[in-house]
């Protein structure tokens, strides 16, 4: 099975803010990587697909990037509604979910 | 207007059978070739991927689950159910299905509204 982790497990930001969060699968899994975002009460959103890849209507504000088994998702000037926790997720071999990033307010 | 409705049981007690069913609208398991898959997320924890199904009616299963884990698809009622054995305090979460494409982009892209099912005698 692919394990994925994700780091860090929570952060705390500002408005502005330039954010950066991890993963890391335990196997090659090329592109075959996707980033979603979940707010508390609700099902996850879809930010990321094939690791660099945004989604049609996700702000311009957030970036992917990486292949193999290191990935990074990137949020440029934090806005009021990323506050949330961010999955990734791999289709390589089956699917799995990260353990999540929660970004909270500094 | 794509729509994928959860219905089943809030509460089971331990050892018995889950069942929860998936109606789907606005699209068609095989001329849209979309598959859907079962996720669940205990309180406070990450989401955990539990089985899906293909257009084709090929299934996959998570390796730690599958003993324990059946999906199956009623295309004439735009269906998909899990059903899950032996539950215990463990398996309380809130329960997803979600559509993902055969096709690229393999997105989870529409998702139930979540249902969660206590497990608790």
């Amino acid at each position: 099975d692919i394990q994925m982790t994700q780091s860090p497990s929570s952060l705390s930001a500002s408005v502005g803010d330039r954010v950066t969060i991890t993963c890391q699968a335990s196997q090659d899994v090329g592109e075959s990587l996707n980033w979603y975002q979940q707010k508390p009460g609700k099902a996850p959103k879809i930010l990321i697909f094939d690791a660099s890849n945004l989604e049609t209507g996700v702000p311009l504000r957030f970036s992917g990037s990486g292949s193999g088994t290191d990935f990074t998702l990137t949020i440029n000037s934090l806005q009021p509604e990323d506050f949330a926790t961010y999955y990734c997720q791999q289709y390589e071999n089956l699917f799995t979910f990260g353990p999540g990033t929660r970004v909270e307010v500094k | 207007q794509v729509t994928l409705k959860q219905s089943g049981p809030v509460l089971v007690k331990p050892t018995e059978t889950l069942t929860l069913t998936c109606t789907v609208s606005g699209f068609s398991f095989t001329a849209s070739r979309m598959g859907v898959s079962w996720i669940r997320q205990p309180p406070g924890k990450a989401l955990e991927w539990l089985a899906h199904v293909f257009s084709s009616d090929e299934r996959l299963y998570n390796a730690s689950l599958k003993t324990r884990l059946t999906i199956s698809r009623d295309t004439s009622r735009s269906q998909v159910v899990l059903t899950m054995t032996n539950m215990g305090s463990l398996d309380t979460a809130t329960y997803f299905c979600a559509r993902m494409a055969d096709h690229t982009p393999h997105v989870f892209d529409y998702w139930g509204q979540g249902a969660l099912v206590t497990v608790s005698s």
